[in-house]
């Protein structure tokens, strides 16, 4: 299975600014996918990352606030912009390769915190 | 809208007895299942899958079960280890459409292995 390695694996930063995240898959993947994991809760899919393409957003986020890249298919960034407390959560990066019913495997995740 | 449910938000084992882990959902479009266990400062692992073609999957000592009329499944996992101690996560995937590839995952359930 793939291996994924998201940068950084935490930060602490002030509201209002923004943070891009990471994430590098070992071997070339079909699909990437950006999750949050907030504070006691489950993990959200925020949007699939598209090679070449703008990203695919989930209902209740927007590219104004988390714009993502997929240059190449093994990397992707996701950008959280003009934080708010709120913001403060767990995003996860995923892959999965292949047509049909494949598993999505995860990075460790980047653990942010808004001040 | 909580597509995915798991109502058990913890669950205590002896260790080497029997847990089970259950899952319920609403979609009647999913149609490939998955459980993730994580362990604190981590990424989610992928455990185990079962697609809805089947009623049961097997791999070692961790066993998915499906009903589909109830739109239920659950992970049996025989013996219990300590180390099996983590929060798991039931996910499901629709295979077309606009749902393709795209993780619900439940809330989670907290497992402790007691030795």
């Amino acid at each position: 299975s793939a291996v994924i390695s998201q940068k950084p694996s935490r930060d602490i930063c002030q509201r209002g600014t923004s943070l891009t995240i990471q994430c590098q898959v070992d071997s070339q993947v079909t699909m990437m996918f950006w999750y949050r994991q907030q504070p006691g809760q489950s993990l959200t899919l925020i949007a699939t990352a598209n090679q070449g393409s703008e990203a695919t957003y989930e209902s209740g986020f927007v590219i104004d606030k988390f714009p993502i890249s997929r240059p190449n298919l093994t990397f992707s960034t996701l950008t959280v912009s003009n934080m708010s407390p709120e913001d403060s959560s767990i995003y996860l990066c995923s892959a999965r390769d292949g047509t049909g019913n494949q598993p999505q495997h995860f990075g460790d995740g980047t653990r942010l915190s808004i001040l | 809208d909580q597509q995915v449910k798991q109502n058990s938000p913890s669950l205590s084992v002896q260790e080497g007895r029997i847990s089970i882990l259950n899952c319920d959902y609403t979609n009647s479009m999913f149609d490939y299942f998955l459980w993730y266990k994580k362990y604190p400062a981590e990424g989610p692992t992928f455990l185990i899958s079962i697609s809805s073609i089947k009623d049961k999957n097997e791999d070692g000592r961790f066993t998915v079960f499906l009903n589909k009329s109830a739109k239920h499944l659950s992970l049996h996992i025989v013996p219990s280890q300590p180390g099996d101690s983590a929060v798991y996560f039931c996910a499901a995937s629709g295979l077309g459409g606009t749902s393709y590839g795209k993780l619900t995952f439940g809330q989670g359930t907290i497992l402790t292995v007691h030795p």
